[in-house]
């Protein structure tokens, strides 16, 4: 079983629709990491949390250390947000990122 | 530029050959990472510089992996007679505090193809 887990693997969304994306870990973390993968490659950090809930613009994220747990949102999405969104997790002894296998999400116009 | 660079973007080499990868990280990170993704594969830890501390090597797959972090800034990652499966994207991250968990921004990759 794999320290972070991600679902859906793939996500197919139509425009304006709200879409929820789930990372579950299963080691003690010191934060979690949200990035987007665009089909060129290039990676973007969108949040690094440890605790409670952060918003940008239309995407939010939230996590429950307790339940070792974080979800992505993303709100009225449009084409534009098609990406592969990576959840990564930070250990306690120190910054390498684990990472979870990704979310291929696409959305139609 | 402001932002982490990475060179060659593309580089492609026979089996058996030697590489070296370049990062530039953004000025003033103490913090430098390499990451592999493989093709149709998540992103796997390679290495990781902070400060003037010993390098955590532990993602590094063989020891034909090696990297080097001169004058706390640019990174040079080294592979050593290539073999196929080496065949990925490397990419590097830099952030400026590597304790207190701190975003990492990262390069464009290298995408090395070994013949």
């Amino acid at each position: 079983k794999n320290e972070v887990e991600q679902s859906p693997q793939n996500l197919t969304a139509q425009e304006g629709e709200f879409i929820t994306i789930n990372c579950s870990y299963s080691v003690g973390i010191s934060a979690l990491h949200w990035l987007q993968q665009h089909p060129g490659g290039g990676i973007v950090s969108l949040f690094m949390l440890s605790s409670g809930k952060k918003k940008h613009g239309r995407l939010i994220a939230t996590i429950n250390i307790q339940e070792k747990h974080s979800s992505l949102h993303i709100t009225a999405s449009h084409p534009r947000d098609s990406a592969v969104y990576i959840c990564a997790v930070e250990g306690t002894s120190g910054s390498r990122l684990t990472f979870g296998e990704g979310t291929q999400l696409t959305v139609n116009p | 530029g402001a932002g982490v660079s990475q060179s060659p973007s593309n580089k492609v080499t026979e089996k058996g050959k030697d590489v070296e990868l370049r990062c530039d990280p953004i000025s003033g990170h103490t913090a430098l990472y390499w990451y592999r993704q493989s093709l149709g594969q998540g992103l796997e830890f390679l290495i990781y510089f902070q400060g003037n501390s010993a390098p955590d090597k532990s993602g590094l797959p063989s020891d034909r992996f090696s990297a080097e972090r001169t004058g706390g800034s640019v990174s040079t990652l080294t592979i050593q007679r290539t073999q196929q499966e080496d065949s990925a994207v490397y990419l590097c991250a830099s952030s400026f505090v590597a304790s207190g968990s701190t975003r990492q921004f990262f390069g464009p990759g290298t995408r090395l193809t070994v013949l």
